[in-house]
């Protein structure tokens, strides 16, 4: 079955440090596309990166950048100099072929002053 | 650019009742999907609409129905409600197939 999997349910992590948030993925489509998003305590949203499976380059957003390792089927995302609004719950997902899009179960990021 | 603008923000029901709630998506987005997000089973494609056409649905009950207009605004309909029905519902647009969706703000749906 299709599935995304985060391992890390929490972090703790001091702030201007660089975090690593970890996603693995499951799929058999040759075609698919990798999302995370960030959910403040506030409930609603944020798109942060995309990474098509074609890619050829890591994806990279300001502070964001994606580590794509197509054959061992992970897409941990890297913050580069964590702030304090930061902190929220991180969502991997993973747009499939019939353009399903399915989310892991989240990683609460706590950045520490 | 006004974003995706779900409403209501809240909203309170006793068991039985029906629901609907709004999606207005992105200016010129055709795709407009919903989620329920709950704490135990985190986030839960329930349908996708594009073009007015119901092009996806997940593994929701019959209970769950929604549309879509032809300014692709869409809307999500709950009837006879449960309990478990108690979540953050989720809408998101984007322009299309493999483009990132952009999220409203939710609406919590309380049911008594």
């Amino acid at each position: 079955a299709q599935k995304i999997t985060q391992t890390q349910p929490g972090m703790f992590v001091q702030e201007k440090e660089a975090v690593t948030l970890d996603c693995t993925y499951d799929t058999s489509d040759p075609s698919y596309g990798l999302f995370w998003y960030k959910q403040p305590s506030s409930g609603e949203m944020i798109f942060l990166i995309y990474q098509g499976s074609y890619d050829q380059q890591n994806a990279t957003e300001g502070r964001y950048s994606l580590n794509f390792q197509k054959a061992r089927k992970s897409a941990n995302l890297v913050i580069s100099a964590s702030q304090l609004g930061d902190s929220a719950m991180y969502f991997c997902a993973m747009r499939r072929r019939d353009d399903k899009i399915i989310f892991g179960k989240g990683t609460r990021l706590h950045i520490l002053p | 650019k006004a974003g995706v603008t779900q409403t209501p923000r809240y909203l309170i029901k006793t068991r039985g009742q029906q629901v609907t709630l709004s999606c207005s998506p992105i200016s010129g987005h055709r795709s407009v999907s919903w989620y329920q997000q709950t704490p135990g089973q985190g986030l839960q494609f329930l349908f996708e609409y594009f073009s007015e056409t119901q092009r996806n649905k997940g593994n929701f009950p019959g209970r769950f129905s929604g549309r879509q207009f032809s300014n692709s605004r869409s809307e999500m309909n709950v009837s006879t409600l449960e309990l478990g029905d108690s979540a953050l519902y989720l809408c998101a647009s984007s322009l299309g197939q493999g483009q990132p969706q952009h999220f409203g703000d939710g609406t919590r749906l309380s049911i008594l």
